[in-house]
């Protein structure tokens, strides 16, 4: 497979559940991503990873709990969400630079998540 | 702060026509990157392209155009002679600020637009 993939694309689950969204990236980028998408809303940044190592956690409740057991792939573990949870989710990875640049972030198909 | 506004939420155009979509951002940095994504129903962002703020080129690629113009502050993006398939939501994107680890690398930190819904009927 090639670029950025997510598992599931379809998540439906209930407050008490726990679950995991999964991503994967074949780009060989050291910098994961998990984004938020809710309807009406811009892309909220949620999570980064660089170099596996956690730089940013975007004031993100404890119920979502990232995981980057290496560079190429990124979990999102889910437990005792709330229905306002529900939205899209999307993971991202980008080859991060030396000095100024910035590169470009990929995305994936994103996670569709709905929490009764 | 860096701020994106993509003032129009909705643009409806039939078959063949152009469309214009509108990108205006807000920055401190002399240095920066504006993007856009894509985004079809099947939810993916694909991106489209990047430009830095020193290079300001305008750059067409096949029925796609971008306009960047420093003086006011605006990227916007064209699609010339409209099809079915271009129907999605557009998203301008802004990265300025890095930020670096312990190891010294920086990433980019991209700041989004609203968003523009673009529907074309054939």
């Amino acid at each position: 497979e090639t670029g950025v993939t997510q598992t599931p694309r379809h998540l439906v689950m209930g407050m008490t559940n726990k679950k995991s969204l999964k991503c994967e990236q074949h780009l060989g980028h050291n910098a994961m991503y998990w984004y938020k998408q809710s309807a009406k809303k811009p892309l909220e940044l949620m999570f980064v990873y660089n170099f596996k190592e956690q730089t940013e956690n975007n004031s993100v409740p404890s119920r979502f709990s990232p995981e980057c057991p290496n560079s190429s792939h990124l979990f999102l573990h889910l437990h005792t969400l709330q229905p306002e949870d529900s939205a899209l989710y999307l993971c991202a990875s980008s080859h991060p630079g030396w000095g100024l640049s910035t590169d470009t972030q990929y995305f994936g198909p994103g996670t569709r998540l709905t929490v009764l | 702060a860096q701020k994106v506004t993509q003032a129009q939420t909705e643009i409806s155009v039939v078959e063949k026509e152009d469309v214009t979509l509108d990108c205006v951002y807000e920055t401190r940095d002399t240095t920066y990157y504006l993007f856009w994504y894509k985004q079809p129903p099947s939810g993916e962002l694909v991106f489209l392209i990047r430009r830095n703020s020193f290079d300001e080129q305008n750059e067409i690629s096949g029925r796609y155009s971008w306009n960047f113009q420093k003086s006011t502050s605006s990227f916007n993006f064209t699609i010339t002679a409209s099809q079915v398939v271009d129907s999605a939501v557009y998203f301008c994107a802004l990265s300025g600020d890095t930020e670096y680890n312990a190891g010294g690398t920086s990433y980019g930190k991209l700041t989004f637009g609203q968003g523009t819904i673009l529907t074309v009927h054939p």
